[in-house]
């Protein structure tokens, strides 16, 4: 069966620290796309990252990198020198291309990042 | 800025009452979706249009009635709400493709509350 696992329900912080937000998916399919998505206090949910299953390249963006691990399942999400402005709940989530989750992704619990000055 | 857009921001209603959320997105994108979000839990899907048709219903109560006027309009009709309807619904839309691998781009949201 399907499932996104984040672990963490909720980690603290001092600014200007690093810190690894864990995913951990199952899925019978060899093609399935992962997602990280970031939602502030606000409430709308930012979009971070879509990766494949194909690609297993670990990616850089900024202060954000993903590492994606098919061996152990896993694509965890690391902030480097962590700032206020990225306290918020962070979503991992998966899919499936079949046609039985036609739209649907499976997401994870939601990991809460509190980032203290 | 979003691409997404949503409107209310908040909504308060009676549990006689009749509103409409409205959402609106300006990417050319053919899917839309509505979403239920409780506090601390992730989004739960509710309903899915491709080309302005529906194409999912999550088993959603009747008191929920979405409308796709156009490819880039959604709106979510709401009539004699309960409670625990109180949450943050939020639109989301896609490329169209037949299967969920599309990037789903969110707007802010609609906190409703139902007294």
């Amino acid at each position: 069966a399907q499932k996104v696992t984040q672990a963490q329900t909720e980690i603290s912080v001092v600014e200007k620290e690093d810190v690894t937000l864990d995913c951990v998916y199952e899925t019978r399919d060899t093609t399935y796309y992962l997602f990280w998505y970031k939602q502030p206090p606000s409430g709308e949910l930012v979009f971070l990252i879509r990766r494949n299953s194909f690609d297993e390249q670990n990616e850089i963006s900024g202060r954000y990198s993903w590492n994606f691990q098919k061996s152990t399942s896993s694509f965890n999400f690391t902030i480097t020198a962590s700032q206020v402005v990225d306290s918020a709940v962070y979503f991992c989530a998966l899919s499936e291309p079949s046609m039985d989750s036609n739209y649907q992704l499976i997401w994870g619990a939601g990991t809460k990042l509190i980032i203290k000055p | 800025d979003t691409e997404v857009t949503q409107t209310p921001k908040h909504l308060v209603m009676g549990m006689t009452n009749k509103k409409s959320l409205k959402c609106e997105q300006h990417m050319g994108h053919r899917a839309m979706y509505w979403y239920k979000q409780k506090a601390k839990k992730p989004p739960e899907l509710m309903f899915v249009y491709s080309y302005e048709k529906l194409s999912i219903n999550e088993s959603v109560p009747s008191r929920f009635s979405p409308e796709c006027p156009n490819s880039s309009l959604l709106n979510l009709h709401l009539h004699a709400l309960q409670p625990e309807d109180s949450a943050l619904y939020l639109c989301a839309s896609s490329q169209q493709t037949r299967s969920s691998t599309d990037t789903q781009y969110f707007g802010p949201g609609t906190r409703l509350t139902v007294l």
